[in-house]
């Protein structure tokens, strides 16, 4: 099974802040890498597929790349809207893994 | 506007059986893989299943596989979860999602419900 790690866990960042979330495959997926935005009793919402695709309506502040085995979600300038769980997920091959998410918070 | 609403959780023994559905509406059903993912209290997101579109093709994660089944009615839009032999690590809100694409085997997740909730426990 791929193994998805992601790096920090958490951060606290300021409103304008710039952020980055890695993620690491244990193995080389190529890109097919998503990222996923979650909020408390919420849904989780798709930002970007194929490791760098915008998903429709998602703001261009999201922005990710990478490829084969190491992934970045960047958060230009982070909006009060942000402030959430990220997650990236391996869809090269079953089981679909997850990364265990990152916190982001206010700092 | 797709809308996708889970229902059938609750709260069984461990061993017991449940069986989750999730009844789909905005877009064409019988053209989309679909997915289950979970997420236990505390934790994070687990993918769990995906069914394809057409010929009902099957992905499971190693932590249900033999235990749960999913499937799909096209004639009713509904995607559903059979669980058996449920032990106390299945407890968590499931959630049904849609397929970005129509491309089996390739899980981006577009669309998510808003989850039902699993408790088992003795």
């Amino acid at each position: 099974d791929i193994q998805m790690t992601q790096s920090p866990s958490s951060l606290a960042a300021s409103i304008g802040d710039r952020v980055t979330i890695i993620c690491r495959a244990s193995q080389s997926i190529d890109t097919y890498l998503n990222w996923y935005q979650h909020k408390p009793g919420k849904a989780p919402k798709l930002l970007i597929f194929a490791t760098s695709a915008l998903q429709s309506g998602v703001p261009s502040r999201f922005s990710g790349g990478g490829s084969e085995t190491e992934f970045t979600l960047t958060i230009s300038s982070l909006q009060p809207e942000d402030f959430a769980i990220y997650y990236c997920q391996q869809s090269y091959s079953s089981p679909f893994t997850f990364g265990q998410g990152t916190k982001v918070e206010i700092k | 506007e797709v809308q996708l609403v889970e229902s059938g959780g609750g709260m069984v023994q461990p061993g017991g059986s449940l069986r989750l559905s999730c009844v789909a509406s905005g877009f064409t059903f019988s053209r989309y893989p679909m997915s289950w993912v979970r997420q236990a209290p505390g934790k994070g997101l687990e993918w769990v299943s995906s069914i394809s579109g057409d010929d009902g093709g099957t992905y499971y994660a190693d932590s249900v596989k033999g235990r749960f089944t999913v499937s799909r009615d096209s004639s009713k839009n509904t995607l559903y979860l059979q669980m058996s032999s449920l032990r106390v690590q299945d407890t968590a809100l499931y959630y049904c999602a849609k397929n970005l694409g129509l491309q089996w085997g390739l899980p981006e997740l577009d669309y998510w419900g808003q989850g039902t909730l699993v408790t088992v426990s003795s």
